[in-house]
């Protein structure tokens, strides 16, 4: 039921772009996008909603293939401060209800070194 | 600010001992969520709550309980502690539809 991410790490240098991936084996009503730098809380990046609605960071970009339950961040022109864990959330489309439940994945580990 | 609080950022427990980790939020959410953090396994979750005295179980919460009796305060008990549960604890809230926010984490350790 966890979603899978890919890679598991990747090291950049900077102004490099770096795709991060999420599939799920289930139906998708969203996918959540959450990035940990180390020894700190995790942060908001983006929701992407079936349907194509989108909130979050105006200057980090994601897509949401709905028939594949797959969803793809993109960085580019990396900076030193991308560096950090970065997870996916999934919310199944069948438990949809008043509530929010989502389930992370293990994470990317995406180092940014000058 | 948004700020969600957790009552210890480092505990030491000994095995068989009951545990209570607490989080707070101050935003008025509905929801609130309490994670487990392993190297490689990401972000579990083991309760959740969507409203005052309701929760709902998550993927890992065999060993773990939760109390929800106000609606800033959701509490996390470990009726017996046991060295598996050694890892860092995640606390978090959202408004339905809207973003998590995770208190900075407890590490607890149980000897």
């Amino acid at each position: 039921q966890q979603p899978v991410q890919s890679p598991q790490a990747v090291i950049l240098r900077e102004g490099e772009d770096a795709v991060i991936n999420c599939s799920s084996s289930k139906a998708l009503y969203s996918v959540h996008w959450y990035r940990q730098k180390h020894g700190e809380a995790p942060v908001f990046l983006m929701i992407l909603l079936k349907g194509g609605e989108q909130k979050g960071h105006e200057k980090i970009s994601a897509s949401f293939n709905e028939k594949k339950q797959q969803s793809s961040l993109y960085l580019t022109a990396s900076q030193l401060s991308y560096s950090g864990t970065y997870f996916c959330g999934t919310e199944g489309d069948f438990m949809k209800t008043s509530y929010d439940k989502v389930i992370f994945g293990p994470g990317t580990s995406l180092s940014v070194i000058p | 600010d948004v700020k969600v609080t957790q009552s210890s950022r480092y505990l030491v427990k000994r095995t068989g001992e009951k545990v209570f980790l607490e989080c707070v939020q101050d935003m008025d959410h509905e929801n609130m969520f309490w994670y487990r953090q392993d190297p490689g396994l990401g972000l579990r979750l083991i309760y959740f709550s969507y409203d005052v005295k309701m929760k709902e179980k998550g993927d890992i919460p065999e060993g773990y309980s939760v109390s929800r009796e106000k609606k800033e305060r959701f509490s996390l008990i470990l009726e017996s502690a046991s060295t598996n549960q050694t890892s860092m604890y995640l606390c978090a809230s959202s408004s339905t539809g809207n973003e998590q926010f995770f208190g900075p984490g407890t590490r607890l350790t149980v000897l």
